[in-house]
């Protein structure tokens, strides 16, 4: 088990509805790098944040944001949600950014849009 | 296209044997890893090799990397029960350390 946890652990929203989920890293990391993961796919990029900011992001659109807080926990938000929206949403913390350091994982959160 | 493909898709190999699974990308890397993800839950980190190593060894799991031909191998000796999961490679891209790249994973099944 990872020191990195993720709440909540399962989600369904309405399409057209607003979501946040949480992520808190593991102690000493600064990097939290957000992935979506469809059934039987591998995960996606969303992005990343190092030291509060974000640097880096994969081919996701502006609704989905994020922030990372001075202690480094990081919260993903999803606006106007599509069906498409659902997946296995997961973070990783690092002691660097993503490209260059292995990622350790929470457990997923699954958000189901109706 | 897709920038780390794992080869094959699926997997299954009786309890005892070896498995070997192969990634391939397109574009060159920093560094190279490998993940274990069971059933749908959090991947966990298995190996780093960075684009100057060429194997890198963790227990029962043997890792190469052959910057020349693009491509990596996964090898698990020995297999278990407990080995049944989807491998996926992730590549961290030469000068860009802003992401990550993970290909579509192969599953192995392990057969009792």
């Amino acid at each position: 088990e990872t020191g990195v946890t993720q709440s909540p652990t399962h989600l369904i929203k309405t399409r057209g509805q607003q979501v946040t989920l949480r992520c808190s890293s593991q102690s000493g990391h600064n990097t939290v790098s957000w992935y979506q993961q469809a059934l039987g796919q591998g995960p996606q990029f969303i992005f990343q944040y190092y030291r509060e900011e974000e640097n880096g992001r994969g081919n996701f659109p502006p609704r989905f944001s994020g922030l990372q807080f001075p202690n480094y926990s990081s919260e993903l938000n999803v606006n106007a949600l599509e069906l498409d929206d659902s997946a296995l949403y997961l973070c990783a913390s690092s002691l660097g950014l993503a490209g260059s350091y292995e990622q350790y994982f929470g457990p997923g959160t699954r958000l189901t849009v109706t | 296209s897709q920038q780390g493909e794992e080869d094959p898709q699926a997997l299954s190999i009786q309890e005892g044997e070896n498995a070997t699974m192969n990634c391939s990308y397109k574009t060159s890397i920093n560094n190279l890893q490998w993940y274990r993800q069971n059933s749908g839950r959090g991947l966990v980190h298995l190996i780093l090799i960075r684009s100057n190593e060429r194997e890198k060894h963790s227990g029962r799991l043997r890792v190469t990397l052959d910057t020349s031909k693009k491509s990596s191998s996964l090898l698990i000796t020995a297999s278990r029960a407990a080995d049944t999961a989807s491998y996926f490679c992730a590549t961290g891209l030469m000068n860009r350390d802003d992401k990550i790249i993970f290909g579509k994973g192969t599953r192995l099944h392990i057969l009792p």
